[in-house]
Parts: C-alpha cells; structure tokens; sequence
C-alpha cells in the first residue's frame, strides 16, 4: 500500500523568502503529482514528474523527484502572496485495471505574509 | 476548457437516507475518481472507474457504492448515509493515454449528515 508523506503540514513564512516542501513516499512510484487548492475551490494541477531526477519550473514552483530517495520537493523562490493555497503532492497506485488511483498526501497549508 | 461538474455544490441530509452525488466531464476521459477530502486527512481514494461499467475500490470504499453507465457520468451512491459520511466529496477525471495525463477535479460538494 502507498504511503505519502508531506511536510510541513503547515508552515508560514515572509514575501520573499525561499522555502521547500517535502513529500515522501514509501514504495516505488515513478510518477509523482503536485496539486494547488486555493480556500473553497477545488483542486489545480501544477507538475507531473515521471522519471528519476525529473524537474519542472513554473513561475516560482520548481519540482523535482529522486525516485532512489522516494522524495519529491516543491521549492518556492522569492515567495510572493498570492502563492498562498495548500498544496498536495499524490503519488501514483497501479491497480492493474488500467486506470490509477493517486494517493495523495495530507497536504501543506501555505500562509505567505507581507 | 475542460470541465468536471459536480451536481451540487452543498448538500443535507439526514441520517439513514440514500444519497446519490452526480459526477459530469464533458472530456471523453475514460478514467474517472471519487475522493473525500477531510481536514488533517487529505484527500482519500473511495472509487474509480477505468471505463464504462467497471468500477474498483480505493482506500476506502466502504459505505459507498458508484455507478457508471455512460461514459461521462460517474455516480457516488451513499446507501444509507452516518453522520462520519459528512465531508468534502471530489471527482476528478482523465484520460488513460499515459503516465503523464493530468488529473482534473471538479468543485466538490460539501455533504453534511445530520
């Protein structure tokens, strides 16, 4: 069974600070999923990482996957306010069945301050 | 713009009743989900359905069952709802073309039972 493991769970920092996020996973999954929900709306794909030493970039958001290590981050540069949400990373479970169920962790609630 | 729909956006209803929570994606997606999303929890795989009629457990099925008849259509069937069934429920589809296909989420619909 796949386990996902995020932390911090809750963390606040300053506008214009640089900080990461860290989700761990305890068996093999190549495909890792990092989502945004702002308050009261539903959930906003960010990266799909699908092989080992995977990075993606947008705006501030960089990902990367270490499947050796079954860690995924999500680095945050230059913090900026908007970029408050909770954010999820899910990984992936193959049922056999031909679709995949992701589990997902219990998410990092994101509070950035002028 | 793709879009997963979800019937309502707040629901009651008493203990005891049978409820049924419509899921809509006007994508032609062959994979599509039910999650519940609760506070310090994460969001939780209840079912998913790879294609028309066929449907496999997640994490925690039990209590409900799901239904799909058409393509576009995936139904999460609470039989006879409880009190700890109030939650966020979320849908979310996509296609079975490969790893790096993104998964979209409908808005929810927040369930109390009382």
């Amino acid at each position: 069974e796949l386990k996902v493991e995020q932390n911090p769970l809750f963390l606040s920092m300053q506008e214009g600070k640089n900080y990461t996020i860290y989700c761990n996973y305890s068996t093999t999954s190549d495909r890792l999923y990092w989502y945004r929900q702002d308050p009261g709306k539903s959930l906003e794909s960010l990266f799909v990482l699908l092989s080992n030493g995977a990075v993606k970039q947008e705006g501030r958001l960089m990902a990367s996957l270490d499947t050796k290590a079954r860690l995924s981050t999500l680095h945050i540069t230059a913090a900026v306010h908007d970029l408050s949400a909770t954010y999820f990373c899910a990984g992936f479970m193959y049922s056999g069945g031909g679709a995949d169920g992701l589990t997902f962790g219990k998410g990092t609630h994101l509070i950035i301050q002028p | 713009d793709v879009k997963v729909t979800q019937s309502s956006r707040y629901l009651v209803k008493r203990t005891g009743e049978k409820v049924f929570l419509e899921c809509v994606q006007d994508m032609d997606h062959e994979n599509m989900f039910w999650y519940r999303q609760d506070p310090g929890l994460g969001l939780r795989l209840i079912y998913f359905s790879y294609d028309v009629k066929m449907k496999e457990k997640g994490d925690i099925p039990e209590g409900y069952s799901v239904s799909r008849e058409k393509k576009e259509r995936f139904s999460l069937i609470l039989e006879s709802a409880s009190t700890n069934q109030t939650s966020m429920y979320l849908c979310a589809s996509r296609h079975n073309r490969g790893p790096g296909e993104k998964l979209f989420f409908g808005s929810g619909t927040q369930l109390s039972v009382l």
